[in-house]
Parts: structure tokens; sequence; C-alpha cells
């Protein structure tokens, strides 16, 4: 079985350029999860996807950032100017979801695309 | 605001030594725990999830959770030098379904 896919692994742009991320769940998982990881920090979600519906984006900077999940399989992040502060790595990751049935709900992560701004 | 906290190490432990990993958390209602490794580099993948009180055990890995202290701890036993990466404490809610990541343990198993 194929794991999250993300693309591209690693992405160097200058600040106030547009950039953006793909990614490819784990066939079959309703949840789509967007989290950004500082060295040295755990993941912090950014956005959360139930399908195609983002159930929990309070975490987003929404003046630069956004997202779409269209069909509820792949997604896009797109950071719009992207600032020196944005470098990190993004991390996708999916899991079955709700409709699995209880709380335990497993997440599975994809490699990530470490940013650099310069 | 839920907040999930580690103690951020290094933590070094001698190969063939036990290693403890320890992770505390606010939010009472939470009911779900999982411990990640996250090799320099790489993605976080699990290693075991952890729902009920008590101890789970798997290999050479063992969960422990204490809901009224709330607490959950990971020991490793016969640490290998491969097993040296950070540990990622995370936290669920039974409400949001959302994943609350502490700031992960770095551990360091020495030949």
């Amino acid at each position: 079985e194929a794991g999250v896919v993300q693309s591209p692994r690693y992405k160097i742009i200058e600040k106030k350029q547009p950039v953006a991320f793909w990614c490819n769940p784990i066939s079959g998982h309703n949840t789509l999860y967007w989290y950004l990881q500082n060295l040295g920090q755990g993941p912090e979600l950014l956005i959360r996807y139930e399908n195609e519906e983002a159930v929990d984006d309070s975490q987003l900077p929404k003046d630069r950032f956004s997202a779409e999940r269209l069909k509820g399989v792949d997604s896009t992040l797109k950071i719009q100017p992207a600032e020196l502060g944005d470098s990190a790595v993004y991390l996708c990751a999916s899991s079955l979801g709700l409709s699995s049935g209880g709380i335990t709900d497993t997440q599975y992560f994809g490699p990530g695309t470490r940013l650099t701004v310069l | 605001q839920k907040e999930v906290e580690q103690n951020s190490g290094p933590l070094s432990v001698p190969e063939g030594a036990i290693a403890s990993l320890n992770c505390t958390y606010s939010d009472r209602v939470s009911q779900s725990f999982f411990w990640y490794r996250q090799y320099s580099g790489k993605s976080p993948e699990l290693i075991m999830s952890i729902y009920s009180n008590g101890d789970k055990e798997d290999g050479r890995f063992t969960a422990q959770l204490n809901k009224a202290s709330q607490y959950v701890s990971l020991l490793i036993r016969d640490s290998q030098p491969s097993d040296s990466a950070t540990y990622l404490c995370a936290v669920i809610d039974n409400y949001g379904q959302n994943f609350v990541f502490g700031p992960g343990t770095r551990l360091s198993v020495l030949p």
C-alpha cells in the first residue's frame, strides 16, 4: 500500500514569492492534515480536512496561507507571499477519519516538504 | 489551549539500558495517546497508541498511561543505537479529533 505522497521534497524561494505544496493521502483516507514543523519542535496543525471540507483551519494564517482539497483526495497548500519565518518543514498526514467510527484514528505522515525562504 | 509537555533532552542512555520518556498533558478530556518516533530529517512514524489506564506492551516498547495524573510514558527496553531519535508524544480528544503534539524528547543511545 502506498503511503502519503508529498511534493516537492525541497523548495528554496526568495521572500515575497509564492509557493505551493501538494499532498496525495493514503487511498481511502478521508481525513487529511497539514502541519508545520520547525526545527526542534513538534508538528503544529495548520488545517484539517474531512473529505473536501475544512473542519479546522483555526491555526492557518489566512492572510497568506490557503489550502484546498477539491475532490476530497489530493490537497494543495499555498503560501503567498512567503516570508522568512515560513522556513520550516510542511508535513501532510492522513487518517481514515471520523467515519472509521472511533477514537483510534491513527495518522500516517508523508515525507514532508522542506521550505527555505531566502 | 491544550498543551503537551515533554523534556526536550537530550536523554542519553547506554546500549542495552532502559530508556524512559515522559509526557504530561493539560486537557482532562484527552482520550487517545500516541508515541511517534522521528529520525533526523524524516517524518514521524507511529510506535504505539494507548487509550486505557495501565500498561501496553509491544516488543521492546511499553506505554504507560495514568489519566488521573495526566501522564503518559514510553519505556524502551534493551535500547539500541538505532533507537536514537526524537520521540513525540501526541494527544487527541474525542471532540475535535485533533492531535496536539509535544515538542519531542531527543534520545541518544550510546554504543
